[in-house]
């Protein structure tokens, strides 16, 4: 059974430092694109950027170009989104997802629970 | 990229059909069969119900179907239950220097 697992709600203060996790369960880690997705209070889905864990090959949406930084381990199957200096507008819910990317299809096919990151200022 | 364009609201009674849009551009949803929509209930991960505008993973209820005409796209839900309450959210692909774009999401009422 595939399963992507997340780590904990999370509250932290304007300019921390945070990395969240995404750990990936019942298929070969390897061999799919994991994607990162916002979820800010009461809006739609943004999606992040992907990464593909076998050579971590990383794209980035513009929107968050600079701002986080998408990475793996290989050996824990485990995805990671962290953020050197937060600010309270990434007071949101992020997702991982699995992408399935290919010429002729692409979507999100199995999801994490999500994580809750609260950012006062 | 822009968001894609979906309807904030939706309703319908109990056995009904309802069709939930979805616009974008002919950057995204016009120029690739590569529409996906998601189920979302409150407190909950998003699900897939649609792919590739009109294909229906394992284990989704045939009463969900996608279509796809120009640049709009749209969900339809048919005999609605009450367990269909929930926000959907359609996702195109936008091109090859972009990540997909999402729509801002469509809440379903079921009266």
């Amino acid at each position: 059974e595939v399963q992507l697992v997340q780590s904990g709600a999370e509250v932290k203060k304007a300019g921390e430092s945070l990395k969240i996790s995404c750990k990936a369960s019942g298929y070969t880690f390897t061999n799919y694109w994991i994607a990162w997705v916002r979820q800010m209070p009461g809006k739609g889905l943004e999606s992040m950027g992907i990464i593909y864990p076998a050579d971590s090959d990383t794209t980035y949406s513009p929107s968050f170009q600079g701002r986080v930084t998408i990475s793996v381990d290989k050996s824990i199957t485990t995805a990671y989104l962290q953020w050197s200096s937060l600010k309270a507008s990434d007071t949101a819910l992020y997702y991982c997802a699995r992408h399935i990317v290919g010429a002729t299809n692409q979507y999100f096919d199995y999801w994490g629970q999500g994580t809750l990151v609260t950012v006062s200022s | 990229q822009s968001a894609l364009t979906q309807p904030a609201s939706v309703s319908g009674s109990p056995g009904q059909s309802i069709t939930i849009s979805c616009t974008g551009t002919s950057s995204d949803v016009g120029s690739y069969n590569l529409v996906s929509w998601y189920q979302q209930h409150p407190g909950k991960a998003p699900k897939l119900i649609i792919y590739e505008v009109t294909k229906r993973p394992s284990g989704v209820s045939n009463r969900f179907s996608g279509s796809k005409s120009g640049n709009t796209a749209s969900l339809t839900i048919s005999g609605l239950q009450a367990e269909d309450e929930a926000e959907y959210s359609c996702c195109s692909h936008a091109g090859r220097s972009a990540l997909e774009v999402f729509g801002g999401g469509t809440k379903v009422t079921v009266l």
